[in-house]
């Protein structure tokens, strides 16, 4: 299957602070890139959808201002949490879709984010 | 009610047994099936991938849809203790995924 890679695999920040996730697409081009939180014995819950070129569009409940996305390419799309607080931290993947067929998707590694 | 609805689990069962995970979903509009393995602490991984109705078989694992039921299915055959992980059901439609919440399964040596 397509390769999607995510990093850092896991960051420890102090509040405050600021961290960026990016999210990378190997082996094909990514349409669409979604950014999920998974907390510990949960689903997916999905924080926003991002196309390349255009702005995300947030879940309900997600402030924008917070998690800010980019996918500035057909590869690459990133989330950087401002101003972190320890309820941020959590369990953040990220997941795409390729240009050639939008109902598959294919996942990273995940981010395991601590704040301190 | 939810998109899809999946039963938590756990599931533990011995090796080499056959193991039957299964979701529900609500919409019969809906096509596009998955099913992810996810283990501890990692991403989820693509493991089958249906369109419509019908079985898939990929060596151990089969998926089933049932759409006259809304029904979906992923049975593992000659299950390993490298099987243990979190199942994930997942349906496209509307432009979104939809998953749900995932079925532990624990195969004991």
């Amino acid at each position: 299957g397509a390769v999607v890679s995510q990093h850092p695999s896991w960051v420890i920040c102090k509040s405050g602070t600021s961290v960026k996730i990016e999210c990378r697409s190997l082996d094909f081009q990514a349409t669409t890139m979604f950014w999920y939180r998974q907390f510990p014995k949960q689903s997916l819950m999905l924080m926003a959808t991002s196309n390349e070129g255009s702005k995300a569009t947030y879940e309900q409940g997600v402030e924008k201002d917070k998690f800010l996305i980019n996918h500035a390419s057909l590869t690459l799309s990133t989330l950087t949490v401002t101003s972190a607080h320890p309820e941020d931290s959590s369990f953040y993947i990220c997941s795409a879709t390729s240009t050639v067929q939008n109902t598959e998707a294919f996942f990273g590694q995940g981010t395991r984010l601590t704040v301190v | 009610q939810k998109e899809v609805e999946q039963d938590p689990g756990p599931l533990s069962v011995p090796e080499g047994a056959i193991v039957s995970l299964n979701c529900t979903y609500s919409n019969s509009a809906f096509q596009y099936f998955m099913w992810y393995r996810q283990y501890s602490r990692k991403g989820p991984e693509l493991l089958m991938y249906t369109y419509s109705s019908g079985n898939k078989e990929d060596g151990r694992f089969t998926a089933q849809v049932d759409k006259s039921s809304k029904y979906i299915s992923l049975f593992i055959r000659d299950s390993q203790p490298s099987d243990s992980a979190t199942y994930l059901c997942a349906i496209f439609g509307f432009n979104k995924f939809y998953f749900g919440s995932g079925t532990k399964l624990n195969v004991k040596p």
